[in-house]
């Protein structure tokens, strides 16, 4: 396995287009996190599903924004009439779940997105 | 919400020095995971500590969880330019990350 994959890795978009990324995990993790990162910040948790069950959603996330695990293996993040404030890293992170809390997580490489 | 404060945000020093960063909270954690972050990279987990007053150690990193389970520290012996990095720490289930200590070890 290669690890967590996401794509794009850059993305640029003009303010009030709608943007899709896609996370890919390693196989047989069951979590998928989905966390926005700016310059210099930890990573701030977006939301996380449990198989295809999405199991918490950050408060600071938007309706402009929704993810999907349709069938329990990759995600996508969708973000809706895109603002200058979503500029951001996007990053996925995937890990074994059940009742380990402590379980390592995996990160990809991220997406880039810059809104002009 | 269970928040985590890191200090110092930034920290400049030479190849060789010692150094400690620390991860704070008002809250109590069952858990802390450190992670170091690269440029240009997702985040790369190094130590999870789960009882109170446990020190692991990872070669030159020593990682301390408090013994009230609300803070934890992380000492760098001999710093190496190879340390520099964005150094996080984050509770349980990975829901909460702290901002982070940057940290640059000058050659």
């Amino acid at each position: 396995d290669t690890g967590v994959s996401q794509n794009p890795r850059h993305k640029i978009t003009k303010r009030g287009q709608n943007v899709t990324f896609r996370c890919d995990p390693i196989s047989e993790h069951n979590r998928l996190y989905w966390y926005r990162q700016t310059l210099g910040q930890g990573p701030e948790f977006l939301t996380y599903f449990q198989n295809e069950a999405q199991l918490e959603k950050s408060r600071l996330l938007s309706d402009r924004f929704s993810a999907e695990r349709p069938k329990g293996s990759f995600s996508t993040l969708e973000i809706q009439r895109t603002e200058q404030g979503d500029s951001a890293m996007y990053l996925c992170a995937s890990s074994l779940g059940g009742d380990r809390l402590n379980t390592e997580a995996f990160f990809g490489q991220g997406t880039r997105l810059t809104v002009v | 919400t269970q928040l985590l404060e890191q200090s110092p945000q930034f920290l400049s020093i030479q190849e060789g020095e010692n150094l400690t960063v620390y991860c704070n909270s008002s809250s109590v954690f069952s858990s802390l995971q450190w992670y170091r972050q690269e440029p240009g990279e997702g985040p790369v987990l190094l130590v999870t500590v789960v009882t109170g007053g446990e020190v692991k150690k990872l070669k030159r990193l020593t990682f301390q969880f408090g013994d009230a389970r609300k803070d934890s520290s992380l000492h760098i012996t001999a710093a190496q330019p190879g340390d520099t990095g964005l150094y996080l720490c984050a509770g349980p289930r990975q829901l909460t990350f702290g901002s982070g200590t940057q940290l640059t070890v000058l050659p």
